[in-house]
């Protein structure tokens, strides 16, 4: 069962304005970790930001915010000011626990298609 | 400040050809995970090792076949190549219990092309 859901296969903004990515997720653990990755079209993967299942707070980077809402199982990822140079796939991630319990790995969704337009 | 090398960055392999790919993590960091990333597609987890011990395995062929080494470098080995294992490979590294957030740092990926 697929457990990251990135339902927007494409956004448009233009620069200088905000936009949110959206990301669902669905877990039974009640410990977790959500993360935004970015990937260029030259391919490497950038960590942006990362929220936690017991994080109060929304998770904020520079530029880049994380809206959690816990009940709702979502975190969108905000992205202000938009620059050219965020023109990328946008990869949301969550972190589970291996099947023996003793380790993580990141479970990612399809991403979003991100176009910043001058 | 060192990040998660891989090497080869571009590999081009024949069908039922092998293919081995290699990946340097970030020093201290004991823990290596391997992904594969097909065209238009989301990584997807293949295998993970944490102190030169399997600790994890995903959606990896028996085709493949992985290890980590006394120095943490971890290698991918594919054989009997397909046209279907032409994908990015990325590794990522990080050290358990170091980081709160459990971030994983990849590396550039190794692009493998299977003609």
């Amino acid at each position: 069962a697929q457990k990251i859901t990135q339902t927007q296969p494409g956004m448009f903004v233009q620069e200088k304005e905000a936009v949110t990515l959206d990301c669902t997720y669905d877990t039974s653990d009640q410990s977790y970790g959500l993360f935004w990755y970015k990937q260029p079209s030259s391919g490497e993967m950038i960590f942006l930001i990362y929220q936690g299942s017991y994080d109060e707070q929304n998770a904020t980077e520079g530029r880049y915010s994380l809206n959690f809402q816990k009940a709702r199982k979502s975190a969108n990822l905000v992205i202000s000011a938009s620059q050219l140079g965020d023109s990328a796939m946008y990869f949301c991630a969550m972190r589970e626990l291996n099947s023996g319990g003793s380790n993580y790995k990141l479970t990612f969704g399809k991403g979003t298609l991100l176009t910043v337009n001058p | 400040a060192a990040g998660v090398i891989q090497s080869p960055r571009h590999l081009i392999k024949e069908k039922r050809e092998t293919a081995t790919l290699k990946c340097y993590p970030i020093p201290r960091h004991d823990t290596v995970y391997w992904y594969q990333q097909g065209p238009g597609q989301d990584p997807q987890f293949l295998i993970s090792f944490y102190e030169k011990m399997q600790s994890d395995k995903g959606s990896i062929p028996d085709r493949f076949s992985a290890q980590q080494f006394s120095d943490y470098h971890s290698e991918l080995n594919m054989s009997s190549l397909e046209l279907g294992d032409s994908a990015l490979y990325f590794c990522a590294s990080r050290k358990q219990g170091r980081s709160r957030a459990g971030e994983l740092f990849f590396g550039e990926g190794s692009r493998l092309t299977v003609l």
